[in-house]
């Protein structure tokens, strides 16, 4: 069985960090394509990074200078490592599998605000 | 960036009866189109992929529809599950982009 299980979230200060974590079983993180997406409060999804099988890595405009993405094969782990952080940052962020998003964790909301 | 737009914002529909959602691209996605749902609180779920695909689990009931442009997700005898929000997303060309979502709610 597939299970996503996000980490890390929490209450930080607009200029603050956050790292996340996303720890993955059921699969190898290695070989496939895995994500972040985020969600404001009401409003809907945005993808903010992806990790292709091929070592790729494609970021939204609005996180690029911001935000890595990262991951580690030997903990089957993703990472998002969240820089600079601004107020419309806040949201909940899922990690989920594949190019198409066949699987979600549960998600961790961030919340940037002074 | 492809810019994926839903209509309609809300769908008032009474139980049992069928709706269709609509989703369109701002340029070319080819069929690599996918649907998902999100009841409130959880996490988005994948209903369908490459335009008309049912993802694993989903029932005949969810079809979508169309290429290129233009796609049409249709739930037939809706059921009180089943009123939620619906996002479009294309995944042809990063960024990968989403609708703003369609709220499918009880008539």
């Amino acid at each position: 069985e597939v299970l996503l299980v996000e980490s890390g979230g929490g209450l930080v200060q607009p200029g603050g960090s956050l790292r996340l974590s996303c720890a993955a079983s059921g699969f190898a993180v290695g070989g496939n394509y895995v994500n972040w997406v985020r969600q404001a409060p009401g409003k809907g999804l945005e993808w903010v990074s992806l990790f292709s099988p091929d070592d790729s890595i494609y970021y939204v405009d609005a996180v690029k200078g911001r935000f890595t993405i990262s991951r580690d094969n030997s903990r089957n782990t993703l990472y998002l490592q969240m820089n600079s952080l601004r107020v419309e940052d806040t949201a909940v962020y899922y990690c989920a599998r594949g190019d198409i998003l066949t699987h979600w964790g549960q998600g961790t909301l961030v919340t940037v605000s002074s | 960036e492809i810019v994926m737009t839903q209509s309609p914002a809300t769908l008032s529909v009474s139980p049992g009866e069928r709706a269709t959602l609509s989703c369109r691209a701002s340029q070319s996605v080819g069929s690599k189109l996918a649907w998902y749902l999100q009841r409130p609180g959880q996490a988005p779920r994948l209903l369908i992929y490459a335009g008309s695909t049912r993802a694993t689990d989903i029932p005949a009931k969810f079809s979508g529809g169309g290429s290129g442009t233009e796609f049409t997700l249709t739930i037939s005898s809706l059921q009180s599950e089943d009123f939620a929000v619906y996002y479009c997303q294309q995944y042809n060309k990063w960024p990968y982009t989403f609708g703003q979502g369609t709220k499918l709610e009880i008539k």
